[in-house]
């Protein structure tokens, strides 16, 4: 079964809002996390990881917050432009590995209202 | 640096039909995969490889072969091709566990249909 999930397959929100994607792990030895963007046509595109080793991950306007209490993984994107208008998956290793080895959840569509 | 390749762009072939779909990275990374993307289905590991002249399995191998002669280059190959073949096909690297870097980076992908 697919280890990794998404709550929404659509999100809709307003241009200069903040978003938040979740997603859902099942496999506590999961160690490793990352966070995917796809614009349409396009290939995967790296946004921000994290490690089971930290909560929180900061980089420019987006956030990853990880509760392992609850095997939950956020993003956070805040105020949102247009050209954040895109597919998001989360992967994890549950292998407790790195990048090698990496599950895919299906998506979450951002889609970002002017 | 150019990343990770992939040629062709778009791919129609015929029931059957063979052909090879070409990644090469310029990183230096040891570890290359294939995924395949399906509507509904997200990326699915076809086959992947920790370095040259080692392969492996992932979730859905079945109709597919790899080979890695070179740290560079990790081509798919399709034998005979079958319509549940028809995806769009991402190549991916990265460094390996441990490394100083282990983000996978994808390619842009190749559009393949089989009629």
């Amino acid at each position: 079964g697919e280890s990794v999930g998404l709550h929404l397959p659509t999100l809709s929100v307003q241009e200069g809002d903040n978003s938040i994607i979740n997603c859902a792990y099942s496999n506590s030895a999961s160690d490793y996390f990352i966070w995917y963007k796809q614009e349409s046509g396009k290939g995967p595109q790296f946004i921000i990881d994290i490690r089971s080793n930290m909560d929180k991950r900061q980089g420019q306007r987006v956030t990853v917050l990880l509760n392992k209490t609850v095997k939950h993984l956020s993003l956070q994107i805040a105020a949102t432009q247009p050209g954040d208008s895109a597919v998001y998956f989360c992967a994890e290793n549950p292998f407790g590995g790195g990048a090698d080895g990496l599950t895919f959840g299906k998506g979450t569509h951002l889609i970002i209202q002017p | 640096n150019a990343g990770v390749t992939q040629t062709p762009k778009f791919q129609v072939l015929k029931t059957g039909q063979s052909m090879t779909l070409q990644c090469a990275q310029d990183m230096n990374h040891e570890y290359m995969s294939w995924y395949r993307q399906d509507p509904g289905m997200g990326l699915r590991l076809i086959h992947y490889s920790v370095g040259a002249g080692i392969t492996d399995q992932g979730e859905v191998p079945n109709g597919y072969n790899v080979s890695r002669s070179t740290t560079e280059d990790f081509p798919l190959r399709l034998l005979s091709a079958a319509p549940s073949q028809t995806s769009v096909y991402f190549c991916a690297s990265s460094y390996l566990q441990g490394s100083r870097d282990e983000k996978l980076f994808f390619g842009s992908g190749t559009q393949l249909s089989v009629l």
